[in-house]
């Protein structure tokens, strides 16, 4: 199983501030990634597909980048409604999810 | 707009059995892979199932497989999750996804609000 680790765990920030949040996989995955958010008692919604391409209605602050391992969610500057927890899917092989990094003010 | 509208969850006991269904709307259903993934309260997210537009194939992850099974019915806009043998390591929120295809696999571009299934005695 390919295992996702997010880091931090846990960011807390300001409104308006810059946030970098990381996922690595325990193997190559290519650009095969995803990044969700997940709002209080929400569903995840779909952030960013392909390691690099905003979905549909994504606000242009929301941007992802990196390959093979390595890949990082920017939030260029936070607003209110950002604050929730960030989850990172591979779909090179099968499917998983890290664990989440909860963004807090 | 999209919508995905998940049902079917309770209280059951261990080693019993449930079925949700997932109805869809504002979309073609057909032309879609669809999922089912889940998520222990308070926790993160597990891949269940995914099931082709056809029903010719259909995946599980495995300490589902043999106990869960997935199906749909094009003309109702249905996807229905089978689950037996429920243990109580199956106790999470059930959302159904639509699965956005790509040659390696899927992500889930969109999500029902979820149906919490609790096994327990």
């Amino acid at each position: 199983e390919i295992v996702m680790t997010q880091s931090p765990a846990t960011l807390s920030v300001s409104p308006g501030e810059r946030a970098t949040l990381t996922c690595r996989a325990s193997q190559y995955i290519g650009s095969n990634l995803a990044w969700y958010q997940q709002q209080s008692g929400q569903a995840p919604r779909l952030l960013i597909y392909d390691a690099s391409t905003r979905a549909t209605g994504v606000p242009a602050r929301f941007s992802g980048s990196g390959s093979g391992t390595e890949f990082t969610l920017t939030i260029s500057s936070l607003q209110s409604e950002d604050f929730a927890i960030y989850y990172c899917q591979q779909y090179e092989w099968w499917y998983t999810f890290g664990l989440g990094t909860k963004l807090e003010i | 707009e999209v919508q995905l509208v998940e049902s079917g969850g309770g209280l059951v006991q261990p080693g019993g059995s449930l079925r949700l269904s997932c109805a869809a709307s504002g979309f073609t259903f057909s032309d879609y892979y669809m999922s089912w993934v889940r998520q222990v309260p308070g926790k993160g997210l597990e891949w269940v199932a995914n099931i082709k537009q056809d029903e010719r194939v259909q995946t599980y992850r495995d300490s589902v497989k043999g106990r869960f099974s997935t199906s749909r019915d094009n003309a109702k806009n249905t996807l229905f999750l089978h689950m037996a043998s429920l243990r109580g390591e199956d106790t999470a929120v059930y959302y159904c996804a639509r699965c956005r295809y790509s040659p390696r696999g899927c992500c889930f571009d969109s999500w029902g609000q979820g149906t919490l299934v609790t096994v327990s005695s």
